[in-house]
């Protein structure tokens, strides 16, 4: 089945490390997507990817960093920089990214605790 | 800040009763979507309403959309403890292309 796949689903980390969340998708879908979700809030938008080889910042990019090397890959590297990296992460994925895009596919999301 | 507010931001009722969630947003828009999210789960798509549409329906939703307010609202009928979750909008604004999510709707349905 089409699917977006995060791993993993719960990640620990020691401060000062940096760590790496995966996302792969086979839906042939153009944009992915990063978002951060803390306790009780809303999404908010790390970084996204129009298509392949390409990424812009979101508006919360500090502290993270992304590559888009194949189109079905949008990994998500939480460097020692971010100060406050504890949350649930969400990956998503649509066929385009524009004005008309319609509904994002969401991955099931990976929680990284920092001890 | 989300440019947008979502109310209630939490919903408490029964099973069978009605249940109206709001969001209201500040930016243009081309279109405005609604997401539900099962504790600890990723998000699911509900339904999309265009900005030239005014409701939209899908089983038991109901959404409906007013551009001269910027507000919209997600109506669940006939609830089922199933119903039980955290509902997003999500707005596709019209300047950058970006889909701006709110701070959700917490619902829970008690049988």
């Amino acid at each position: 089945d089409g699917g977006i796949t995060q791993s993993p689903k719960y990640l620990f980390r020691k401060e000062g490390q940096n760590v790496t969340l995966s996302c792969e998708q086979n839906l042939n879908h153009d944009a992915m997507y990063w978002y951060r979700q803390d306790p009780g809030q809303g999404l908010r938008l790390i970084y996204y990817s129009q298509i392949v080889n390409d990424f812009q910042k979101g508006d919360i990019a500090e502290g993270y960093s992304v590559s888009r090397e194949k189109k079905e890959s949008f990994p998500l590297t939480v460097t020692s920089a971010q100060k406050n990296p504890t949350a649930f992460y969400l990956c998503a994925s649509s066929i385009f990214f524009g004005t008309n895009t319609g509904e994002l596919f969401f991955g099931e999301g990976s929680r990284l605790t920092v001890l | 800040s989300q440019q947008g507010e979502e109310d209630p931001q939490a919903l408490s009722i029964q099973e069978g009763e009605n249940a109206t969630m709001n969001c209201s947003y500040k930016t243009s828009i081309n279109n405005l979507q609604w997401y539900r999210q099962n504790s600890g789960r990723g998000l699911v798509h509900l339904i999309l309403i265009r900005s030239n549409e005014r409701e939209k329906h899908s089983g038991r939703l109901r959404v409906t959309l007013d551009t001269s307010k910027k507000s919209s609202s997600l109506l669940i009928t006939a609830s089922r403890a199933a119903d039980t979750a955290s509902y997003f909008c999500a707005r596709r604004e019209t300047s950058g292309s970006r889909l701006t999510f709110g701070e959700g709707t917490q619902l829970t349905v008690n049988p």
